[in-house]
């Protein structure tokens, strides 16, 4: 396995501009997950996909925020008109679809929001 | 609400002692537990896990307890190194879906 892969892995910006990161799983992993890190907390869940079908995401996805997976292999994450309160880790995550098995991340992608 | 807690924001042991973390949980749908080390601007690296059917869980160094009666769950490490050094969450989920995590135990093994 070569890992879960993200890119970019910093990313500066300013506040209303669009960014889009990017995720590739682990080959074969059905399953791709969003996370999202603050200063101080644990990873919190954003959205998850099953292949390229999109089949939960938490109430904290506001509508400002959009994920694909269209070929079922790597992801994208858009955020539109950026905030300063976005600024985080975003991690991926991604596992096969056997139940019960261990969800393996990438190294994230560190946004701020000057 | 919080769903996941670790309580002790940090933790401090001599090297070649045991490394006790602690972890607990509110919901009674979690059936599977893991827990993830993370080094500074790095993703959490797996360590372990437990299946709400088991107690314990064994892999080299690192031992897991899980007490479902408490909703209690602990991370063993024997014996402690300096490498070890990191911030350890705990993780929990119901029906192999999305991950709840605690907030973290920083870990210091000193000389």
């Amino acid at each position: 396995d070569t890992g879960v892969s993200q890119d970019p892995r910093h990313k500066i910006t300013k506040r209303g501009q669009n960014v889009t990161f990017r995720c590739d799983p682990i080959s074969e992993h059905n399953r791709l997950y969003w996370y999202r890190q603050t200063l101080g907390q644990g990873p919190e869940f954003l959205t998850y996909f099953q292949n390229e079908a999109q089949l939960e995401k938490s109430r904290l996805l506001s509508d400002r925020f959009s994920a694909e997976r269209p070929k079922g292999s790597f992801s994208t994450l858009e955020i539109q008109r950026t905030e300063q309160g976005d600024s985080a880790m975003y991690l991926c995550a991604s596992r096969r679809m056997t139940a019960k098995d261990t969800q393996y991340f990438g190294p994230g992608t560190r946004l701020t929001v000057l | 609400d919080q769903q996941v807690k670790q309580n002790s924001p940090s933790l401090s042991v001599q090297e070649g002692r045991i490394s006790i973390l602690n972890c607990d949980y509110t919901n009674s749908m979690f059936d599977y537990f893991l827990w993830y080390k993370k080094y500074p601007a790095e993703g959490p690296t797996f360590l372990i896990s437990i299946s709400s059917i088991k107690d314990k869980n064994e892999d080299g160094r690192f031992t897991v307890f899980l007490n479902k009666s408490a909703k209690h769950l602990s991370l063993h490490i024997v014996p402690s190194q300096p490498g070890d050094s990191a911030v350890y969450f705990c993780a929990a989920t119901g029906g192999g879906n999305k991950l709840t995590f605690g907030t973290g135990t920083q870990l210091k093994v000193e000389l």
